[in-house]
């Protein structure tokens, strides 16, 4: 099984809000990326984990809060958004996180709108 | 820092032609090389990767890229186009002078297949 879910499909929030976005894998992979994709853009990355902590910010806002509570598991929680944060947001995982030949597999995808 | 380039935005070819997507790279080192393709409202998987191991490398879907040092590129090829090819085709690089993989993605060439 080489699938990474993400919930949920689609988000619209305001700018007051406050939710989660959430990612699963299950193929014992150690590191897990969010990566966040405007439309007509490639993704960016966003935050990297290793063994469940936190290895890589790319200098994201602190409105973007990540957590990995397991190795199987990661959330982006969101708060206080501003409409330009509408995006795809895409969840990956590969083996090991320093591991520059491993494949990324990626997740469909959580489509967000901030109104 | 890495960087790849992909020229043309947008690559049109018939069913049954020769399919080309340009990707050229910027490196200090020898990097290793992706090519990702993302349906439209989906995440990416992964075509074919470099890993220095070959230049000549096969990836699903009759894909193929070949890695050539002299020309800085990783050249992306399907001998023969079918329609279900249509999507977006992303060049990355991953680079062996950072900790962690970071992937760093092209902009991107969306392929259109006519019938």
């Amino acid at each position: 099984d080489t699938e990474v879910t993400q919930t949920p499909k689609h988000l619209v929030m305001g700018m007051t809000n406050k939710k989660s976005l959430k990612c699963e894998q299950h193929m014992g992979h150690r590191a897990m990326y969010w990566y966040k994709q405007k439309a007509k853009k490639p993704p960016e990355l966003m935050f990297v984990y290793s063994y469940e902590k936190l290895s890589i910010n790319e200098s994201v806002p602190s409105r973007f809060s990540p957590e990995c509570p397991n190795s199987s598991l990661l959330n982006l929680h969101l708060h206080a958004l501003q409409p330009e944060d509408s995006a795809l947001y895409l969840c990956a995982s590969s083996q090991e996180a320093y591991e520059h030949t491993d494949t990324q597999y990626f997740g469909p995808g959580t489509r967000l709108t901030v109104l | 820092a890495q960087s790849v380039t992909q020229l043309g935005s947008h690559v049109s070819v018939s069913e049954g032609a020769l399919v080309l997507l340009r990707c050229n790279y910027s490196s200090s080192v020898p990097p290793y090389l992706f090519w990702y393709v993302q349906y439209p409202n989906q995440g990416l998987q992964l075509l074919l990767k470099y890993t220095s191991a070959a230049t000549l490398v096969k990836g699903i879907n009759g894909f193929e890229a070949e890695f050539k040092k002299s020309e800085t590129s990783f050249h992306l090829t399907k001998p023969s186009a079918h329609m279900s090819d249509a999507a977006e085709y992303f060049c990355a690089v991953s680079g062996k002078n950072t900790g962690f993989q970071k992937l760093v993605f092209g902009t991107g060439t969306r392929l259109l297949v006519s019938p």
